[in-house]
């Protein structure tokens, strides 16, 4: 099974602030991951998919990069709605894994 | 509108069964594969179960492995989860989730508002 760990486990940030988020996986995945924002007592929502590909009506500001172990999901500068938590999923193998999650909350 | 609703959580006993069902509308049901995913209270996402839009292949993981059944009903629009011999780490929000794209190994775009399983005596 591969192992997604996310970096760092709560980010304190202000408003208009850039947000660096890691997740590093075990073994490579290619580029087939995915990260996602989950606020309190709603379902995940897809950001990212296949390492830097906005999902739809995702803003610009959001955006991933990485490959192979490595990945990061940068937000360009926070808006209010933007903390929450983040969690990373990777595809390349079975079973699909989520990373533990990184909460951006507000500092 | 894309929407997935689930429904069919509820409190069982451990070594009880439960049946969670997600509705489907909006697009193509039988062109996607369809994914269960839960949320144990405060905890992280796991990924549980995943089946291709036929329905013929399905994916488990080791934690469910031989208690849980996906299934799917292409006619009704609707994705199944058949859970035997609960136990109470089996306790969370079950989510059912559409992958973006054909393959059950994807990302999930289109989530359900989840259904809670409690699973204690």
């Amino acid at each position: 099974e591969i192992v997604l760990t996310q970096s760092p486990a709560t980010l304190s940030l202000s408003p208009g602030e850039r947000a660096t988020l890691s997740c590093r996986a075990s073994q490579s995945v290619s580029s087939y991951l995915a990260w996602y924002q989950q606020k309190p007592g709603q379902a995940p929502r897809l950001l990212i998919y296949d390492a830097s590909n906005r999902a739809t009506g995702i803003p610009a500001r959001f955006s991933g990069s990485g490959s192979g172990t490595d990945f990061t999901l940068t937000i360009s500068s926070l808006e209010p709605e933007d903390f929450a938590v983040y969690y990373c999923q990777q595809r390349g193998n079975w079973p699909l894994t989520f990373g533990e999650g990184t909460k951006v909350e507000i500092k | 509108e894309v929407q997935l609703l689930e429904s069919g959580g509820g409190l069982v006993q451990p070594g009880g069964s439960l049946r969670l069902s997600c509705a489907a509308s909006g697009f193509t049901f039988s062109t996607y594969a369809m994914t269960w995913v839960r949320q144990a209270p405060g905890k992280g996402l796991e990924w549980v179960s995943g089946i291709s839009g036929g329905g013929g292949i399905t994916y488990y993981a080791d934690s469910v492995k031989g208690r849980f059944t996906i299934s799917r009903d292409n006619s009704k629009n609707t994705l199944y989860l058949q859970m035997n011999s609960l136990r109470a780490e089996d306790t969370a929000v079950y989510y059912c989730a559409k992958l973006l794209f054909g393959s059950a190994a994807g990302a999930f775009d289109i989530w359900g508002q989840g259904t809670m399983v409690t699973v204690s005596s």
